[in-house]
């Protein structure tokens, strides 16, 4: 079974901080995204990678900056973190091409104090 | 850009019976590929089925199916004999191609179902 872990499922952090959101996943997928999933607003692609070193921006990647130096790992970075990027954030994995479904993570609940 | 809609926020369902979750889009392509996801209270997202547009027959799993209408641009799913498990948000998603060989997916906002027992 593929298998997608993030490093925290609750986070809390103050305004200004440096945030960092790790994922793994274990199956070998070049491809990996970010979302962030709101109440209302279902999910919406931050940052998504095909390939090591490679970073597209998604619908929404102001405020945010990612980093893929491994296959297995995609960090999602808030450089410095405000109040209206509490939300939660999920990882997903995927193999190329038009027919795989990703996988998702367990997600990491953020909140920005 | 791709749009999906779900129309219903929320919706609930005795046990046993048939839902059925809405879901219309809006695209210019011809070629491209509808999910239906799942995520239970406090668990991670599983994909519940898929659609390939160029095929004209509904795809099936178990209790779920879709009704694809291509020329419409809907793709309900229908959950027949609900059970308390399928108590989740559902969400509506297509693949688009974003280019450099990758796809994009595109989700609705989601339906909140609920299974009454």
């Amino acid at each position: 079974d593929v298998k997608v872990t993030q490093s925290s499922r609750y986070l809390v952090k103050r305004t200004g901080e440096k945030v960092f959101l790790e994922c793994v996943q274990d199956m070998d997928h070049e491809n990996m995204f970010w979302y962030r999933q709101d109440p209302g607003l279902g999910l919406r692609l931050i940052y998504f990678s095909y390939d090591v070193k490679m970073k597209e921006k998604g619908d929404i990647p102001e405020g945010y900056s990612v980093s893929r130096e491994k296959k297995e790992r995609f960090s999602l970075i808030l450089e410095s973190a405000s109040t209206n990027q509490t939300s939660m954030y999920l990882c997903a994995s995927s193999l190329p091409g038009q027919n795989n479904e990703q996988f998702f993570g367990p997600g990491t609940r953020l909140t920005v104090l | 850009a791709q749009t999906v809609t779900q129309s219903q926020p929320e919706m609930s369902v005795q046990e046993a019976e048939t839902v059925t979750l809405s879901c219309t889009y809006d695209t210019s392509e011809n070629n491209y590929y509808l999910f239906w996801y799942k995520q239970p209270p406090s668990r991670q997202m599983i994909l519940v089925i898929r659609q390939e547009a160029y095929k004209q027959q509904n795809a099936t799993e178990n209790r779920f199916s879709v009704n694809f209408q291509k020329a419409a641009k809907s793709f309900s799913l229908k959950i027949s004999d609900s059970q308390l498990g399928d108590t989740a948000m559902y969400f509506c998603a297509f693949l688009a191609y974003s280019g450099a060989g990758s796809y994009q997916l595109t989700f609705g906002k989601g339906t909140k179902l609920s299974v009454i027992p």
